[in-house]
């Protein structure tokens, strides 16, 4: 049974950092690729990160880019997200998500989401 | 960027009503389009991808068609179940999301 697991929401002051993580389970990390995806309070869903199952491709929503960093470990069956100099817009909950394949694709397993909340 | 565009925003049905919600792509995205069901407090859950094909597990009541720029989600009979909010994706180029589409009780 596939399981992803966030951890490490919280919440923090606008500038501030925070490191999410992904806890996969229930299938082989190393033969999909994965992707966060967030959803700001009351509004709709907004990819902003994508990582190959080889950790080699990465790309970023423009909302992100420069201040987002996803990565993986696949020994530790594991996917990240630090996020640098967080604005107040960044608040919202945080879905790890699968894709079916190798390649970029849909998404068909979610996490149960990891609230982040950037606030003074 | 490839905008979707859902409509309608809200949509109000009785329970074994077909309800049918439409999703416009700026361009092209070929078949490359996928829909997701979310239900309050909850991930989002995927039913259809490629544009027509149900995910394991989605009753057959729940259908998609189209390509190119136009696509449609159809629930044929309304059940209980069904009332959530749903989501149109497209997956040709990056990924993008439409604004959802809520389903709610007449």
């Amino acid at each position: 049974q596939v399981q992803l697991v966030e951890s490490g929401a919280d919440l923090v002051k606008p500038g501030g950092s925070l490191r999410l993580s992904c806890a996969a389970s229930g299938f082989d990390f190393s033969d999909h690729s994965m992707a966060w995806i967030r959803q700001a309070p009351g509004t709709g869903l907004e990819w902003i990160s994508f990582i190959s199952h080889s950790g080699r491709t990465i790309y970023y929503a423009e909302s992100v880019k420069g201040r987002f960093i996803v990565s993986r470990d696949n020994a530790k069956n594991s996917l990240y997200l630090q996020m640098n100099s967080l604005r107040d817009e960044d608040t919202a909950i945080y879905y790890c998500v699968r894709s079916p394949l190798r390649v970029a694709a849909y998404f068909d397993s979610w996490g149960r989401g990891s609230l982040v909340t950037v606030s003074s | 960027d490839i905008q979707m565009t859902q409509s309608p925003s809200t949509l109000s049905a009785s329970l074994g009503d077909r309800v049918t919600i439409t999703c416009r792509a700026s361009q092209s995205v070929s078949s490359w389009v996928a829909w997701y069901q979310q239900k309050p407090g909850e991930a989002p859950k995927l039913l259809i991808y490629k544009a027509s094909t149900l995910e394991s597990g989605v009753p057959s009541r729940i259908s998609g068609s189209g390509s190119g720029t136009e696509f449609t989600l159809t629930i044929s009979s309304l059940q209980p179940d069904d009332f959530a909010t749903y989501y149109c994706q497209q997956y040709n180029k990056m990924w993008t999301f439409g604004q959802g589409t809520r389903v709610e009780i007449k």
